[in-house]
């Protein structure tokens, strides 16, 4: 069976930190891969998707970038955080377009 | 830029009692429909999809959709505590450069009360 993770699970770091956040999918291969940001009470906001290495879709403009170095990471990062990267960090993937997607466990990430 | 409204919250109902939730969305070419679980600082879990207009039904979850009147919903019927969780809609995106994303309701926050 598939099964997706990352981490870490929590994560506080100071304003104008770097930051990398990493995601790995087990148990299938060519998937299509999702990040998305959830500030405190409100909805899922996607960031970045990705349908094979090297390919990455922005879909909002911010100071994240996100990479897929391999067929099943994916990575979050950023240069120097803002106050407003605060927020729960959210890795996804599916197999097929019209399938479900399935969620990590998530990164709660806090900015000092 | 397609939007997906689920019914304001929160929604409160008694132990034993059928909860329903609703969503709208405005891509008429949608063709996949999700509902997601998620409790109180966890991830979203995938509970119940729908490609077809009608009812499906997956023990006390029964999800609806109505494609000409862009509308789905989710029943979950003889709701218990453990229920009690933010339920989120989600549409797949076609056409365009948009084609293939999922959009999310704002959710709607379910509690159960024994």
């Amino acid at each position: 069976s598939q099964t997706i993770h990352q981490w870490p699970a929590t994560l506080v770091q100071p304003v104008g930190s770097p930051l990398s956040l990493e995601c790995t999918v087990e148990g299938t291969s060519n998937p299509n891969l999702y990040w998305y940001r959830q500030a405190a009470g409100r909805g899922l906001q996607l960031l970045f998707y990705s349908v094979g290495i090297g390919q990455i879709s922005s879909e909002v403009p911010q100071n994240l970038s996100a990479s897929r170095p391999q067929d099943r990471q994916f990575i979050l990062s950023s240069k120097k955080l803002l106050l407003s990267d605060s927020g729960f960090y959210l890795c996804a993937w599916r197999k097929q377009v019209n399938q479900p997607q399935h969620f990590g466990d998530g990164t709660r990430l806090s900015i000092l | 830029q397609k939007e997906v409204e689920q019914n304001s919250g929160p929604l409160s109902v008694p132990e034993g009692a059928i909860a329903s939730l609703n969503c709208t969305y405005s891509d008429r070419g949608s063709q996949s429909f999700f509902w997601y679980r998620q409790y109180s600082g966890k991830s979203p879990e995938l509970i119940m999809f729908i490609y077809s207009n009608g009812d499906k039904e997956d023990g006390r979850f029964t999800a609806q959709l109505n494609k000409a009147s862009q509308y789905v919903s989710l029943l979950i019927r003889d709701s218990q505590p453990s229920d009690s969780a933010t339920y989120l809609c989600a549409v797949n995106e076609v056409g365009g450069t948009s084609y293939g994303k999922l959009t999310f309701g704002q959710g709607t926050i379910l509690t159960v009360h024994p």
